[in-house]
């Protein structure tokens, strides 16, 4: 089944340290994207990326990375940086520039929770 | 101005009520119209899009765009428990590069 991917589905962070969470599809789609999700707010971007090797930073960038080194993987990197990590991350593809008869949506993933300890 | 507007309720209706979500926006270029469903814990859905105005119905669910008040929709018909979720809006220019989110109406469905 095509979809996407993210792991972990939970993670636990001291202060000060670095995360990584994984984004992956096999839905062949060329964007990908990093939403963030706070309770009662709506998905803020954080980055996306309309083309392997190429990135731009989204709403809430700062204390954030990413690399797209392959058209499949997105990964995100929160850094010690961040002030306020603790939410709920999605990860999201789309095929943009979709004419018509194709459909220009978001497909998510199931998120992964990370909490600072 | 947020550049999306929607009712955060919470919802609360009684199983088999028809429920009506809402959403308002600004920017006149976007041109495609989602709705997502999100279960707690969960990632989003999508439930249907639209493209530029009109309605659009599959089973229970009609969304309706009427751009020229920058007003969307989603109606549910005959509601059950099992929809009890977050329901989140979406919609982008004609080539995806922006996709802009409501905050999302959180629905109850009372058996």
């Amino acid at each position: 089944d095509g979809g996407i991917t993210q792991s972990p589905k939970y993670l636990f962070r001291k202060e000060g340290q670095n995360v990584t969470l994984s984004c992956e599809q096999n839905l062949n789609h060329d964007a990908m994207y990093w939403y963030r999700q706070d309770p009662g707010q709506g998905l803020r971007l954080i980055y996306y990326s309309q083309i392997v090797n190429d990135f731009q930073k989204g709403d809430i960038a700062e204390g954030y990375s990413v690399s797209r080194e392959k058209k499949e993987s997105f990964p995100l990197t929160v850094t010690s940086a961040q002030k306020n990590p603790t939410a709920f991350y999605l990860c999201a593809s789309s095929t943009p520039g979709r004419d018509l008869s194709g459909a220009n949506v978001l497909t998510f993933g199931a998120g992964s929770r990370l909490t600072v300890l | 101005q947020k550049e999306v507007e929607q009712d955060p309720g919470p919802l609360s209706v009684p199983e088999g009520a028809i429920v009506s979500l809402n959403c308002t926006y600004s920017n006149s270029a976007f041109q495609y119209f989602m709705w997502y469903r999100q279960y707690s814990r969960k990632g989003p859905e999508l439930l249907m899009y639209t493209y530029s105005s009109g309605n659009k119905e599959d089973g229970r669910f009609t969304a309706q765009v009427d751009k020229s008040s920058k007003y969307i929709s989603l109606f549910i018909r005959d509601s059950q428990p099992s929809d009890s979720a977050t329901y989140l809006c979406a919609m982008t220019n004609n080539y995806g590069q922006n996709f802009v989110f409501g905050p999302g109406t959180r629905l109850s469905v009372l058996p």
